[in-house]
């Protein structure tokens, strides 16, 4: 079982309020990710990190900002919550492998927002 | 390109095979997966293989790999409704510095 956890599980917002979506790991692993999921279930890389004060853009813009600090904490923080963030948010952890070799990615069980 | 592609739902009767189809468009890809979403859970690795593979087998699962067509394939033997989730093939390609390019994944419902 992958040791990889994400709080809270659900949050209900309003809109215009400031939220932080933690991610921590137990594995050591120096790549982290953050994903969004679309209700239609196509996942989208947001943000990722090689290690710590490493953070790079994913392919789908995004309004969140995400840190590096300590190796096992990936946290991702929306300044200003609107109902266009209303999504599942997965956040996931690999080795720090090369490219193009075999890396799996261990996955959290998500947050899922809800902007209103 | 690194689009890969699956198609949206697929449904099957308790018992019999289900067969999960991806494509993909980049042909430097060395490592091809298939993840597994239950509902109200993240993605788990179910199996993978190696790109100089055609075939892996494990227990009910056997994926096949085309290379020339770009086509990978998962098939689950004896399908159960534990089965019933959400499937993403995935590839990596050299220097990708996001290691996994995903596929839209496939909704699995088994009927009883």
């Amino acid at each position: 079982e992958a040791d990889i956890y994400q709080t809270p599980r659900y949050l209900v917002i309003g809109t215009g309020k400031k939220i932080t979506l933690e991610c921590s790991q137990t594995m050591g692993h120096d790549k982290m990710y953050w994903y969004q999921q679309d209700p239609g279930m196509e996942l989208h890389l947001i943000h990722y990190s090689y290690g710590v004060n490493s953070t790079e853009k994913g392919d789908l813009s995004s309004e969140s900002t995400v840190s590096r600090i300590r190796t096992e904490h990936f946290p991702l923080t929306l300044e200003s919550a609107r109902p266009s963030h209303t999504s599942q948010y997965l956040c996931a952890s690999s080795e720090g492998v090369t490219s193009g070799v075999y890396n799996e990615q261990f996955f959290g069980p998500g947050t899922r927002l809800t902007v209103l | 390109g690194e689009d890969v592609e699956q198609s949206l739902f697929l449904s099957v009767r308790e018992g019999d095979s289900s067969v999960i189809n991806c494509t993909y468009t980049d042909s430097s890809s060395t490592y091809l997966y298939w993840y597994k979403q239950e509902p109200g859970a993240g993605l788990q690795l179910l199996t993978y293989i190696f790109s100089n593979m055609d075939m892996k087998q494990d227990q009910r699962l056997t994926v096949l790999l085309n290379k020339k067509d770009k086509h990978l394939s998962l098939r689950i033997a004896d399908t159960q409704t534990g089965d019933s989730a959400i499937y993403f093939c995935a590839e990596t390609l050299p220097g990708s510095a996001r290691q996994l390019t995903f596929g839209s994944g496939t909704q699995l419902t088994v009927l009883p």
